[in-house]
């Protein structure tokens, strides 16, 4: 059974486009998560989502919106694609006060192209 | 704010060879630091984790230490193997934030 999963693994688009990447997970957890990875597989947290609601925004621009229909589910809309946005997105979650720690579980990634 | 360094690669190693890999990281408080492998074309995966100084965190023949003296969780494996060809990512996350803060990955290529 996958823990984490996204939708869909590869998107290739034009520049100026407007896409979704959706995400769910059934593990049960109440937090869940947007990494962006770059070429030089830098990875940097984009959004966090507590019981669908954000608490963490982290200097994202307002192209990316990210939404949270129930706790299971996060995705993530971007409209007016740049060649910048290139990357492979990372969704994760983990459960809050798991012992005082973080475990993140992540899901595959979405590799986005923009041509 | 938070941040983790850790070495640079890539990493070529024979296998059976011993592999060590720094980590060093600076947090307020008493971070919880994991270790996260990359297989290619693959997401993250948890290899190991320590929530507290002196935890040693263990799995798959890999171990770490959370040093805070040192601010440290070096990764190190006694005998690597092809498969462990991955790139590996040392992060932490502070206990009343919810993200994790990441250091920028280290390739590691293991030839037979």
């Amino acid at each position: 059974d996958t823990a984490v999963s996204q939708t869909p693994k590869y998107l290739v688009t034009q520049m100026g486009n407007d896409k979704s990447i959706k995400c769910e997970q059934n593990l049960g957890h109440d937090t869940m998560y947007w990494y962006k990875q770059d070429s030089k597989k830098f990875l940097k947290i984009m959004f966090s989502y507590n019981n669908k609601e954000l608490i963490i925004n982290e200097t994202v621009p307002n192209r990316f919106s990210p939404k949270s229909p129930d706790k299971a589910h996060l995705n993530l809309h971007i409209n007016s694609l740049e060649l910048g946005d290139s990357a492979v997105y990372f969704c994760a979650s983990s459960q809050e006060g798991s012992g005082g720690y973080n475990e993140q579980f992540f899901g595959p990634g979405t590799r986005l192209t923009v041509l | 704010g938070d941040s983790v360094t850790q070495m640079e690669g890539p990493v070529t190693l024979s296998e059976e060879a011993f592999l060590t890999i720094n980590c060093t990281y600076t947090a307020t408080g008493y971070p919880s630091l994991f270790w996260y492998v990359q297989y290619p074309g693959e997401g993250l995966q948890l290899l190991l984790k320590a929530t507290k100084a002196d935890d040693k965190g263990s799995n798959k023949g890999f171990e770490a230490t959370y040093r805070k003296e040192t601010t440290s969780f070096h990764l190190e494996k006694g005998s690597v193997q092809v498969s462990d060809s991955a790139v590996y990512f040392c992060a932490l996350s502070g206990r009343s934030n919810y993200k994790l803060t990441f250091g920028k990955g280290t390739l590691l290529t293991v030839n037979p």
